[in-house]
């Protein structure tokens, strides 16, 4: 089975940084996303780690640990725009694809 | 230029009804998904599409049934609508199957009453 976990929500400062953590127990491993949703539009991609380490991507990193199942989306320089949903999902084998199973999600709310 | 459309974006229908969601994309991608997203904003895979062949295909009721007719689209048919369907119902694209990436498109507000 899947099992991913997220904070249900974080608030957060403009300008300062915030640590988005995730946990998974799944039947398999083929990667880890995260995914970025403003309320009332479609998940846009953040980033992917398929191997152990620090992903960075201008104000944003994402790190996997696969060992401990954990992985972290690291915002800095936070902005207003940058409250919304962050979802982490993770990529499991299935047949001849990959079906990806996202967690509930963390809405962080950034205030000024 | 919009990578993944949808159509309609909101439909309101009564239980008993049947609807279809109809999705394309643009982007000349092999892969293409149906997602769910409940009023919790849980995000949960129904249905998945490689070049026209149903590839993933979660425990959705028999209700909903996708098509294909070509790679660059995938449809959505409901049959006797029930008020548990209610939801946001989201295509989304990939390269291929095995791609990181998924492109989704703006959704579809769906309302059952």
């Amino acid at each position: 089975g899947q099992n991913i976990d997220q904070p249900t929500e974080m608030t957060a400062t403009e300008g300062a940084i915030v640590q988005i953590n995730c946990t998974y127990q799944t039947s398999g491993f083929n990667g880890l996303f995260w995914y970025q949703q403003h309320a009332g539009e479609a998940p846009t991609f953040l980033s992917y780690n398929v191997l152990d380490g620090l992903e960075e991507k201008g104000r944003f990193s994402s790190f996997l640990s696969r060992s401990k199942g954990y992985s972290y989306l690291l915002l800095k320089e936070l902005q207003m725009k940058d409250s919304a949903s962050y979802l982490c999902a993770v990529k499991s084998p299935y047949t001849n694809a990959g079906k990806s199973t996202f967690g509930d999600g963390t809405t962080l709310t950034v205030k000024p | 230029d919009t990578a993944v459309s949808q159509t309609p974006k909101y439909l309101v229908t009564q239980m008993g009804n049947d609807k279809s969601i109809k999705c394309e994309q643009n982007l000349g991608h092999d892969t293409m998904y149906w997602y769910k997203q409940d009023s919790k904003k849980f995000l949960k895979i129904m249905f998945s599409y490689n070049n026209k062949e149903l590839i993933i295909n979660e425990t959705v009721p028999n209700r909903f049934s996708p098509k294909s007719p070509d790679k660059a689209h995938l449809n959505l048919h409901i049959n006797s609508l029930e008020l548990g369907d209610s939801a946001v119902y989201f295509c989304a694209s990939s390269l291929t199957s095995e791609d990181s990436e998924q492109y989704f498109g703006p959704g579809t507000r769906l309302t059952v009453t």
